[in-house]
């Protein structure tokens, strides 16, 4: 089947480390979202991208950056982690060639803990 | 993006109907109202969605008042895998932002 992938599933870093969460996705669409989920709440987005170069941040990108590497591939970096970025990270996906923009596909997760 | 409201949580007999209200009094003519659920920390998944006129599909039905200002979603026969948070997320045609509540912790009990 199709589908959304994300690697590590889990990872535990200290402050100030750099770490990258991958995202790779088999369904050709061509939108890609990154979310993060604290305990107890919504998701809040963190990036956005239409296509391989267009890029944009959501409601709660400072301390994180991210690339397009290629139309399957979205990765969401930490420059230097900080404890309050512990969450649940999601990679989602949508194809606007449907026209039904916001049915978006999410991948498993990653669960993210800086000490 | 409209604002929602929707209760914190809920309980539902297996085999029973489970119907989740969510309530969006400022909902805009061109938004839609979108449902999702989440089970136990696992990504979201889409269920269904609706502009003014109800819908059904193979998981849910989602009934839409007339003046747009709340709705159910339907789980017609509700099993154990149906616990999860459901989301109710109101969003414009064109927008590509889902924006996540609390959303309705439902549970399904035996």
């Amino acid at each position: 089947d199709a589908d959304v992938t994300q690697t590590p599933r889990n990872r535990i870093t200290k402050t100030g480390k750099r770490i990258m969460l991958e995202c790779s996705q088999t369904k050709g669409h061509d939108r890609m979202y990154w979310y993060r989920q604290d305990p107890g709440l919504g998701l809040q987005l963190i990036y956005y991208s239409f296509d391989v170069k267009d890029i944009n941040k959501g409601e709660i990108s400072d301390g994180y950056s991210v690339s397009r590497q290629a139309q399957a591939k979205f990765s969401l970096s930490l420059e230097s982690a900080i404890p309050n970025q512990t969450a649940l990270y999601f990679c989602a996906t949508s194809d606007s060639r449907t026209g039904r923009y916001n049915e978006q596909f999410f991948g498993p997760g990653t669960r993210l803990t800086v000490l | 993006d409209a604002k929602t409201t929707q209760p914190t949580s809920m309980d539902c007999a297996e085999g029973r109907a489970a119907n989740l209200p969510c309530n969006h009094s400022t909902i805009s003519g061109n938004e839609y109202v979108y449902w999702y659920r989440q089970i136990h920390s696992q990504g979201p998944q889409y269920i269904i969605h609706g502009l003014k006129n109800n819908e059904t599909n193979e998981m849910a039905s989602l009934i839409i008042t007339e003046d747009r200002k709340s709705s159910t979603l339907i789980l017609p026969h509700a099993t154990l895998r149906d616990t999860a948070v459901y989301y109710c997320i109101v969003t414009g045609a064109g927008s590509y932002q889902l924006t996540f509540g609390k959303g309705t912790k439902l549970s399904v009990i035996p």
